[in-house]
């Protein structure tokens, strides 16, 4: 398995402007996703990025809005730009864990995002 | 392309009673198949998941859940209900063993009844 720790737990933010959210893994991971879960729906996988190479985003997601940083094999960080308050949301972080075939991605607790 | 319907966006149950969630995906190859609860304010927690063998899957909890090729459906049960299975329960399916990408119902959220 494995731990993941998200930063901040949740926000208020205004009109505008930008948040960046953290994901720390407590073991090197080569995958790391990034999903939303708007107000009462479902999640909607944003993005997949691996370390070493640029993210790859989802039909209707563009890294101007969502860039994504990947440095290294246990951290990423997802920037929320310009927001609006559509972009309230449950942003989640999730890893892939357990080799070729196991297919299992781990879960962070997600930032709760309120845009004003 | 891959879906997965999942019926019924509320359910209640009582406790001890049975619970069961219903999820039918599509799918252009063998699926991997998972099960995955929400509690309040939490991330997601892994119940059980279905790769290849055995079709019925047990997970934490006292989840189970049930892959049915012919039906396309993969419904998750439990004989009891405990208060503590309060949460949002969601289906997911993945076409790859790579795991790059995971397609979620829309989730059911269960309320347990005394």
């Amino acid at each position: 398995s494995a731990v993941i720790s998200q930063k901040p737990s949740r926000d208020i933010c205004q009109r505008g402007t930008s948040l960046t959210i953290q994901c720390q893994v407590d073991s090197q991971v080569t995958m790391m996703f990034w999903y939303r879960q708007q107000p009462g729906q479902s999640l909607t996988l944003i993005a997949t990025a691996n370390q070493g190479s640029e993210a790859t985003y989802e039909s209707g997601f563009v890294i101007d809005k969502f860039p994504i940083s990947r440095p290294n094999l246990t951290f990423s960080t997802l920037t929320v730009s310009n927001m609006s308050p559509e972009d309230s949301s449950i942003y989640l972080c999730s890893v892939r864990s357990g080799g070729a075939g196991k297919n299992i991605q781990y879960f962070g607790a997600g930032t709760r995002l309120s845009v004003l | 392309a891959q879906s997965v319907t999942q019926l019924g966006s509320h359910v209640s149950v009582s406790e001890g009673a049975l619970v069961l969630l219903r999820c039918n995906y599509s799918s252009s190859v063998p699926p991997y198949l998972f099960w995955y609860v929400q509690y309040p304010n939490q991330g997601l927690q892994l119940l059980l998941k279905y790769t290849t063998g055995a079709t019925l899957v047990k997970g934490i909890n006292g989840f189970e859940a049930e892959f049915k090729k012919s039906e396309t459906s993969f419904h998750l049960t439990k004989p009891s209900a405990h208060m503590s299975d309060a949460a949002e329960y969601f289906c997911a399916v993945s076409e790859t063993a790579a795991g790059n990408k995971l397609t979620f119902g829309g989730g059911t959220r269960v309320l347990v009844k005394p």
